[in-house]
C-alpha cells in the first residue's frame, strides 16, 4: 500500500480563491511528521509547511495551513488567496518515527496545480 | 541560506557508461539524500547518508551506488547507466538533530539522459 496518497493529479483554481490539495497517509507509527514541498516549474524543491503528529493545533504559514485530521489520517493543504506564482507541482510527504530516528521521507505522487488570471 | 548545488542540470550519457552526480551543501548538515523524481511517482529514495563514509540504502538502490567522503559531498553512482535510469536526480541535506523538525533542502536537480 501506498504510505502517502495525493488523489489529485491537477487542477486549476481562479486566481484569489482558496484551493485544498489532499493528501492521505499510511502509518502504524505514533510518531511522525508531515510535510509539503512546492515544486515550480525551475526545478526546485520549496518547503512550506511541517506539522507533527503530537501537535495539537494545524499548523499555519502565511496563506499556507495544514488540516490535520490524524484519525482519518489526512494531512490537507490549504492555500488561500491564490496567486499567480501559486501555479506548481506540490508534495505531500512523510517522516516515520522519531526525528532522532533521522528524516528520511517518503513523498506522494504530487498534484499540479494550475492558478488562473 | 542553505545552498545544495548539484554538478550539473542536464547529462546525456549512453547505456553501460559509469555515470557520477555529484551533491555539494555548504551548511554543515550531517544527513544528504538522493532521490529520482519520475511522473506520477513523486520522489523515490535512492541512498541517504548521516555522517561521512555513512550510507543506508533507500527504497530503490538497485543499479546506484554511493560515495560520501566529506561531510559536504555526496556522490551518486551509476556503474553501468541503462535506459531505465532515464529520470530527474535530486540531491537533498538537513540538519541530524537540534530543531523540532528538520526540512530537507534541495539542490536545482539533474536530468539525466541514458540513450
Amino acid at each position: 500500500a501506498q504510505k502517502i496518497t495525493q488523489t489529485q493529479p491537477g487542477m486549476f483554481v481562479q486566481e484569489k480563491e482558496a484551493v485544498t490539495l489532499d493528501c492521505t497517509y499510511d502509518t502504524s507509527d505514533q510518531s511522525y511528521g508531515l510535510f509539503w514541498y512546492k515544486q515550480p516549474s525551475s526545478g526546485e524543491m520549496i518547503f512550506l509547511i511541517y506539522q507533527g503528529s503530537y501537535d495539537e493545533q494545524n499548523a499555519t504559514e502565511g496563506r499556507y495551513s495544514l488540516n490535520f485530521q490524524k484519525a482519518r489520517k489526512s494531512a490537507n493543504l490549504v492555500i488561500s488567496a491564490s496567486q499567480l506564482g501559486d501555479s506548481a507541482m506540490y508534495f505531500c510527504a512523510m517522516r516515520e518515527g522519531s526525528k532522532a530516528a533521522g528524516n528520511k521521507l517518503t513523498f506522494g505522487g504530487g498534484t499540479r496545480v494550475l492558478v488562473k488570471p | 541560506d542553505v545552498k545544495v548545488t548539484q554538478s550539473s542540470r542536464y547529462l546525456v550519457k549512453r547505456t553501460g557508461e559509469k555515470v557520477f552526480l555529484e551533491c555539494v551543501q555548504d551548511m554543515d548538515h550531517e544527513n544528504m539524500f538522493w532521490y529520482r523524481q519520475d511522473p506520477g511517482l513523486g520522489l523515490r529514495l535512492i541512498y541517504f547518508s548521516y555522517d561521512v563514509k555513512m550510507k543506508e540504502k533507500g527504497d530503490i538502490p538497485e543499479g546506484y551506488s554511493v560515495s560520501r567522503e566529506k561531510k559536504e559531498r555526496f556522490s551518486l553512482i551509476l556503474e553501468s547507466a541503462s535506459t531505465n535510469q532515464t529520470s530527474m536526480y535530486l540531491c537533498a541535506s538537513s540538519l541530524g538533530s537540534g530543531r523540532a523538525y528538520n526540512e530537507q533542502f534541495f539542490g536545482p536537480g539533474t536530468r539525466l539522459t541514458v540513450l
